[in-house]
């Protein structure tokens, strides 16, 4: 089983609002990522955790804040957000630093 | 830097003929390869990766990719396009040891009946 879940499928946001992405594995991998996905772009890397450890924060502004609460679990908490923050967030485990697997995103509008 | 380059942002090929999507990497140490799909609206799905075994790599859906070390490239084909390949296409590298993928700028594919 190769499956990484994202919850929710699709999000509406305001500006001022506080909100919660979920990403979660089952496989026993113990990387986990958070990329963002513009249309018709590849996508970047944000955060990479290792061993439930930040590892990565490719200079992401703190209205994002990633958490890892456990080996299986990954979110990413979302404030203040703005309209240009408005993406596909994708999530990806993998076994150490071997091929990584996606899940099937959020959509996220700021509005 | 590693860097990642597909040629061709846009492939328009006819159902039943030959798909060639290409991409080149630039490291002094062969990495490791992955070709992934994403269908609209969804994630990513891996297609095929190579990690240093066998440079001709079989992948999901008929599609495989040759590891060219001497051209440093790293090719996806598929003998016979169907109307379900419609969809873009990723190379990726990533430093063996390493976690940081590193993505080319994407190819669609078009396919016409």
């Amino acid at each position: 089983d190769t499956e990484v879940t994202q919850t929710p499928k699709h999000l509406v946001m305001g500006m001022t609002n506080k909100k919660s992405l979920k990403c979660e594995q089952h496989m026993g991998h113990r990387a986990m990522y958070w990329y963002k996905q513009k249309a018709k772009k590849p996508p970047e890397l944000m955060f990479v955790y290792s061993y439930e450890k930040l590892s990565i924060n490719e200079s992401v502004p703190s209205r994002f804040s990633p958490e890892c609460p456990n080996s299986s679990l990954l979110n990413l908490h979302l404030h203040a957000l703005q309209p240009e923050d408005s993406a596909l967030y994708l999530c990806a485990s993998s076994h150490d630093t071997d091929t990584q697997y996606f899940g099937p995103g959020t959509r996220l509008t700021v509005l | 830097a590693q860097s990642v380059t597909q040629l061709g942002s846009h492939v328009s090929v006819s159902e039943g003929a030959l798909v060639l999507l290409r991409c080149n990497y630039s490291s002094s140490v062969p990495p490791y390869l992955f070709w992934y799909v994403q269908y609209p609206n969804q994630g990513l799905q891996l297609l095929l990766k190579y990690t240093s075994a066998a440079t001709l790599v079989k992948g999901i859906n008929g599609f495989e990719a040759e590891f060219k070390k001497s051209e440093t490239s790293f090719h996806l084909t598929k003998p016979s396009a169907h109307m379900s390949d419609a969809a873009e296409y990723f190379c990726a590298a990533i430093k063996a040891a390493g976690n940081k993928l590193t993505f080319g700028g994407g190819t669609r594919v078009l396919v016409k009946p």
